[in-house]
């Protein structure tokens, strides 16, 4: 079975563009959800979508945005790039694997650096 | 506010040592805890999840060890290799499953780093 896949694996943008981001889940899993890591913050959490829809959301601005297609591939925007989103984003292909348990599989990244 | 705080921060080891690695958690309601590999330039690797009935949880060289009572979890390493240098992270789930994925409150992860 195919991991999961994200593009573009690097980006390099400047302040004030806008940036897509693209992850395929593992064939069958449902459910994305989007990290941002960066070194003084760690992994934090963007978004979950489950079957097209958001069903959880992190504390970020409202120029992080997402969306899922009926394919489960996810998609994640940021509008207004500011030099803070530099960071490597993380998406991640999540299935049940039983009770109170739960197999998530995260992608490479993409890094994107903005200058 | 549900924190997860691990130490060290980094620790470098010589190849062949053993080590381990502290993870402390406020989360509450507790579900589960998992640690995670973390090469540089890639994504984590799960390598050990307990629930909160569990103690202790094996991985190959790789030993995690929980006591929900005090919220504390630690990563045990043996016989390291060099290949071992990585970031581990440390992530707790409040709750089962269902939508609460984007709920999972993570660690600034240990670097490891082993010498030969």
């Amino acid at each position: 079975k195919a991991g999961v896949t994200q593009t573009p694996r690097y980006l390099i943008k400047t302040r004030g563009q806008q940036v897509t981001l693209s992850c395929s889940p593992i064939s069958g899993h449902r459910s994305v959800s989007w990290y941002q890591q960066t070194p003084g913050q760690g992994l934090q959490f963007l978004f979950e979508y489950f079957s097209e829809t958001q069903r959880n959301k992190g504390n970020f601005p409202g120029r992080f945005s997402g969306r899922q297609f009926s394919n489960s591939r996810s998609e994640m925007n940021v509008s207004t790039l500011e030099l803070g989103d530099s960071a490597l984003y993380l998406c991640a292909s999540t299935v049940i694997a039983g009770p109170n348990s739960y197999e998530q599989y995260f992608g490479p990244g993409t890094r994107l650096t903005v200058t | 506010k549900n924190q997860v705080e691990q130490s060290p921060q980094s620790l470098i080891i010589l190849e062949g040592k053993n080590c381990t690695l502290q993870c402390n958690y406020t989360v509450s309601p507790f579900s589960n805890l998992r640690w995670y590999k973390q090469d540089t330039g890639r994504g984590p690797v799960s390598l050990t999840i307990m629930t909160f009935s569990e103690n202790t949880k094996s991985n190959g060289r790789y030993t995690a060890t929980l006591d929900a009572d005090t919220k504390q979890s630690s990563l045990h390493i043996t016989a390291s290799q060099l290949s071992d240098s990585a970031s581990y992270i440390c992530v707790v789930s409040p709750g089962a499953g269902g939508t609460s994925y984007g709920k999972l409150t993570f660690g600034q992860g240990t670097i490891l780093t082993v010498h030969p």
